[in-house]
């Protein structure tokens, strides 16, 4: 199994500013994602995060938004970038290895932006 | 945290079966989700049920708050339907709690 790690694991911020989110594993994977919740919504795909390349994203999500990256099998960070109150949600990361079928969880991050 | 349990952890069904994936959960929830991990380990969300009962074609859910539980309707199986099938709670401090899973599959 993998245990996994975010941080923040909430923070509320102003209007125009950026906040990074890390995703840290304790074993190395080969999957990692990243996910959106907003409030009263399901959980929606924003990219997969590709170690040493850039993230692939998902419809609607871009990379001057949502910045990536992942420089190792352990670890990502995901950005939000010139935020608004739009982008106040739960953001979580998902890692695994598509070779056991399994998937873990990070606990989330829930972002209010004032 | 809230423990969430799935059952069965595995289960082979023949095509055009049904099938009942089950969710336990320990606490109280503000939602429950249920997931279909597709072969490139990517989320596809199924429905968002913290209560009550939903309908998507062969799948339905059932959410049953006070006593803790959902249920995952899936009705002639076919060989597309085999995967992961997670369900995921959030608490009331909107913290994420995911099952370990049901991993399905269907033979023709």
């Amino acid at each position: 199994s993998a245990v996994i790690s975010q941080k923040p694991s909430r923070d509320i911020c102003q209007r125009g500013t950026s906040l990074t989110i890390q995703c840290q594993v304790d074993s190395q994977v080969t999957m990692m994602f990243w996910y959106r919740q907003q409030p009263g919504q399901s959980l929606t795909l924003i990219a997969t995060a590709n170690q040493g390349s850039e993230a692939t994203y998902e419809s609607g999500f871009v990379i001057d938004k949502f910045p990536i990256s992942r420089p190792n099998l352990t670890f990502s960070t995901l950005t939000v970038s010139n935020m608004s109150p739009e982008d106040s949600s739960i953001y979580l990361c998902s890692a695994g290895t598509v070779l056991t079928d399994t998937q873990y969880f990070g606990p989330g991050t829930r972002l209010t932006v004032l | 945290g809230i423990q969430v349990e799935q059952s069965p952890p595995d289960l082979i069904l023949q095509e055009g079966a049904n099938s009942t994936l089950r969710c336990n959960f320990s606490d109280s929830v503000n939602n429950l989700q249920w997931f279909h991990q597709n072969p490139w380990g990517q989320l596809i969300n199924l429905f968002y049920i913290p209560s009550g009962t939903k309908q998507n074609g062969r799948l339905s859910a059932t959410t049953v708050a006070t006593e803790r539980y959902s249920l995952l309707y899936i009705s002639s199986s076919q060989t597309t339907d085999s995967g992961v099938y997670f369900c995921a709670v959030e608490d009331t401090g909107n913290q994420f709690y995911f099952g370990t899973g049901t991993s399905l599959t269907v033979i023709p």
